[in-house]
């Protein structure tokens, strides 16, 4: 069946400091690849996503960026901040479907 | 605007009671509905969804069980709660297929004792 992998399962970064999260894909017919950031004890909220027609998006200090050929995308951050701290889960989905396959999550602690 | 209400937001039961956690959505219509389980550190585990009323696809063989009695509403049901059945569950939605946004609820913290 299709599977999302993410890691690391934890990244712990100082403040300033860029963070990387990586994910791979097993479905090819994939097309949307969202990431949401969950805080401790609230809902996963978007923060980011991508289609497969794109190889790379970026919004201020958040970018992602896809490679359709290795099935992989990852989400960069960049100048962390102590309130980036959270868990991030990469998502991969395609248009026709009804179903997201959810990465295992990374959690993200930034040290000021 | 659209909004998506799930409650309770903790619930303590005991093992081999009855579980019925609610989910409704305002602001759209005929939205796809899905229900997530998240184990304590753990990623979102898809449990059901719905693209209808009625309309119920599984996806874990379980002891639950979903229900869409009305068009913006989602219920996720159990016979008799396990111990295995803790965690913190998600009802979602989304205007389209799998390639739009999905919104989440609110969570509730279930824990069977």
């Amino acid at each position: 069946g299709e599977n999302v992998e993410q890691h690391p399962s934890t990244l712990s970064v100082q403040e300033g400091d860029s963070a990387v999260i990586k994910c791979t894909y097993s479905d090819s017919a994939s097309n949307y690849f969202p990431w949401y950031k969950q805080e401790l004890g609230k809902r996963p909220q978007l923060i980011i996503d991508i289609r497969s027609n794109v190889g790379e998006k970026k919004d201020q200090r958040i970018a992602v960026t896809l490679n359709k050929t290795a099935k992989h995308f990852s989400l960069h951050i960049t100048e962390t901040q102590p309130e980036d701290s959270a868990v991030y889960f990469c998502a991969a989905s395609r248009d026709g479907g009804f179903k997201t396959i959810f990465g295992a999550g990374t959690r993200l602690f930034v040290k000021a | 605007s659209q909004t998506i209400h799930q409650w309770p937001a903790t619930l303590v039961q005991p093992v081999g009671s009855p579980l019925s956690l609610e989910c409704t959505v305002e602001g759209t219509s005929n939205p796809n509905l899905y229900w997530y389980r998240q184990a304590a550190g753990r990623g979102l585990q898809l449990l059901f969804y719905s693209v209808g009323i009625g309309q119920i696809s599984s996806e874990v063989p379980q002891n639950l069980s979903a229900s869409r009695p009305q068009d913006r509403q989602f219920i996720l049901s159990s016979k008799k709660l396990l111990l295995s059945d803790s965690g913190f569950y998600l009802c979602a939605w989304r205007s389209g297929g799998a390639g739009t946004e999905a919104f989440f609820g609110q969570g509730t913290r279930l824990t069977v004792v």
